[in-house]
């Protein structure tokens, strides 16, 4: 059973135009997110992060929301740029568990110039 | 500094044979980790270490085994080869915090 869920596998938008990905998660342990990047042939690559402790972390065109109650958070990003353009994994850890990261699926993020 | 390096960057295996998989991090990192991509399935997590000399399972470690025997080295082996185990292979490392540094992956097909 998937404890960090991607639902949405592609996602397209006009470059200058806001792109929204979304994740949900079941374990109520995790007290930290984080959103990692990924292009072709590499490795994944922080992005921007958030405890459980706020709902809301800002870092230039990215935001990470945090919505607890509904265990769902999403990544904003204004105004998209066709180097966005990879894929987008969200992931998770809880504390006491080596920092373990489990990831969703990924969204692939396609900036249309 | 390299961050964290994987050898080789791609493999074609037969199935049966054997291979390790060598990551190496320069950063002093206490925390290792070998994670495996599968298409529409993330990242998973296979064996980690928390320091030079231990190793514990993760979320899919059958199959596999490793070795901390130094603490700027993981190693990730495969003793018998399954068809199962084609996948890209990420391996990273972090200090204390929640940031991971990553390396650029292994790509191993197993025929």
């Amino acid at each position: 059973d998937q404890q960090v869920k991607q639902n949405s596998p592609s996602l397209s938008v006009q470059e200058g135009r806001i792109s929204i990905l979304n994740c949900d998660y079941t374990n109520s342990m995790f007290d930290y997110f984080l959103w990692y990047k990924k292009y072709p042939a590499e490795g994944p690559t922080f992005l921007i992060s958030i405890s459980s402790i706020k709902d809301k972390n800002e870092d230039g065109r990215f935001t990470v929301f945090l919505n607890k109650s509904a265990k769902h958070l999403s990544l904003h990003i204004v105004p998209s740029q066709p180097g966005d353009s990879a894929v987008y994994f969200c992931a998770a850890s809880a504390s006491g568990s080596a920092r373990q990261l489990t990831f969703g699926s990924g969204t692939q993020l396609t900036v249309l110039p | 500094n390299a961050g964290v390096t994987q050898t080789p960057k791609f493999r074609v295996l037969k199935t049966g044979q054997s291979m390790t998989l060598l990551c190496a991090q320069d950063m002093n990192h206490e925390y290792m980790y070998w994670y495996r991509q599968d298409p529409g399935m993330g990242l998973r997590l296979i064996h980690y270490s928390v320091g030079e000399g231990t190793t514990a399972k993760g979320e899919v470690p059958d199959g596999y085994n490793v070795s901390r025997l130094k603490k700027q080295n993981f190693l990730l082996g495969l003793e018998s080869a399954a068809p199962s185990q084609t996948s890209v292979y990420f391996c990273a490392s972090r200090v204390t915090g929640y940031g991971y540094t990553f390396g650029s992956g292994t790509r191993l097909t197993v025929v």
